[in-house]
């Protein structure tokens, strides 16, 4: 599982609250990524880092911002969450050797917002 | 714009019926063409990643090819606990890794 965890693993809150999701992952990967997947989409890219302070946007990510002050945790906020936002978000590493690569995901977090 | 598209959305199978899944797609410089497995409620599992025309990569009862349009995951011989959404996804030429995935296949084995 590439030592990667997410919290909350579940979470209800209601519109205009912020929420923040964390992964965290124990192998000092460069790369982190946080999709989120909704029936019909499959998984769209919402922000990605590619170090400690570095970071940028996906496809989806009005609405979310991102952080990584250190390599092993990555947090996704919703500053005022909408309900458009209700899905399942999960987080993944890249390992690369050379010029392959592997991506691996986390177990996800189901965020509903009423 | 990079697109990837999984066909058919549903598979229904009977445990030891062979068949395959299609991701086809459309991108500018391919790098890597990634499989995954989804069981209900758990992230994706990666299965595979292909990088070149003609190249087959097998894990137990699948086996996963490469063409320049497209990729097929076979399934020979399923049994029910190959019953999982399947999905691909496209990585490109640049300097961030980052995956676009087709919307996956549902495939359901019967025993």
């Amino acid at each position: 599982d590439a030592g990667i965890t997410q919290s909350p693993r579940h979470k209800v809150t209601e519109t205009g609250t912020p929420v923040t999701l964390r992964c965290h992952q124990t192998e000092n990967h460069r790369y982190m990524y946080w999709y989120r997947q909704d029936p019909g989409h499959g998984l769209r890219l919402i922000h990605y880092s590619y170090g400690v302070k570095d970071t940028d946007k996906g496809e989806v990510s009005d609405g979310y911002s991102v952080s990584r002050s250190k390599t092993e945790d990555f947090l996704l906020t919703l500053e005022s969450a909408t309900s458009s936002q209700t899905s399942v978000y999960f987080c993944a590493i890249s390992e690369s050797v050379g010029d392959r690569d592997e991506q691996f995901f986390g177990p996800g977090t189901r965020l509903t917002v009423l | 714009e990079d697109q990837v598209t999984q066909s058919p959305e549903a598979l229904r199978l009977q445990e030891g019926e062979s068949s395959s899944l299609n991701c086809s797609y459309t991108v500018s410089g391919l790098r890597g063409l990634f499989w995954y497995r989804q069981d209900p409620g758990k992230g994706p599992e990666f299965l595979f990643t292909l990088y070149s025309a003609g190249e087959e990569k097998e894990k137990e009862r699948l086996k996963a090819t490469l063409t320049k349009k497209e990729s097929f995951l076979h399934i020979t011989a399923p049994k029910p606990e190959d019953s999982a959404t399947y999905l691909c996804a496209v990585q490109v030429w640049s300097n961030d890794y980052k995956l676009s995935f087709g919307a996956g296949t549902t495939v359901t084995v019967r025993a």
